[in-house]
């Protein structure tokens, strides 16, 4: 199994809403990542987790909080969010051996926010 | 700080015309380079990378060379098809867990 899976592919909330983003692997990969993705811009990094630890979170609003239950797994869960969070969620995984950097990147399909 | 500049697009061409991306960098050390497309809709998919100077990554009939005196990683192909339409994002990455991407390089083909 090679790749990255996401869900739900699109979701539409409301500025009140509770709702979260799941993002799975299964190829022994140490190192998960969330970005965000505007229209006609490159991915901007949020969120990494290594060896399910939250090693970088770049300044990234409360309303989004991270949640790595095991090595396969990575949530977002997203609270009383703005309509200018409305992007592309990515989660991407790496190959990660302490102290080893260097490795790609693979993402998964994304999830479409909407925000009301 | 590290940094990525890739050429303005789009970049229009027809089937079969050679394609040339230009892409270089800037970092301290000596940074993993690589090439992810994104397809309208969709993620980003790795295309092909290189972890030191003068290696060549290839795949799907792209190249690109790790040229170290240029600071450069150039994305080529010979012949593009109408399916290669997509953005195509140079980044690099060092001895952190980020991933440094330059803006992004839309590619248009026509038949």
């Amino acid at each position: 199994d090679t790749e990255v899976t996401q869900t739900p592919k699109h979701l539409v909330m409301g500025m009140t809403n509770k709702k979260s983003l799941k993002c799975e692997q299964h190829m022994g990969h140490r190192a998960m990542y969330w970005y965000k993705q505007k229209a006609k811009k490159p991915p901007e990094l949020m969120f990494v987790y290594s060896y399910e630890k939250l090693s970088i979170n770049e300044s990234v609003p409360s309303r989004f909080s991270p949640e790595c239950p095991n090595s396969s797994l990575l949530n977002l869960h997203l609270h009383a969010l703005q309509p200018e969070d409305s992007a592309l969620y990515l989660c991407a995984s790496s190959h990660r051996l302490a102290g080893e950097w260097g490795n790609e990147q693979f993402f998964g399909p994304g999830t479409r926010l909407t925000v009301l | 700080g590290d940094s990525v500049t890739q050429m303005e697009g789009p970049v229009t061409l027809s089937e079969e015309a050679f394609l040339t991306i230009n892409c270089t960098y800037t970092a301290t050390g000596y940074p993993s380079l690589f090439w992810y497309v994104q397809y309208p809709g969709e993620g980003l998919q790795l295309l092909l990378k290189a972890t030191k100077a003068d290696d060549k990554g290839s795949n799907k009939g792209f190249e690109a060379t790790y040229r170290k005196e240029t600071t450069s990683f150039h994305l080529e192909k010979g012949s593009v098809q109408v399916s290669d339409s997509a953005v195509y994002f140079c980044a690099l990455t060092t001895n952190t867990d980020k991933l440094i991407f330059g803006t992004g390089t839309r590619l248009q083909v026509f038949p």
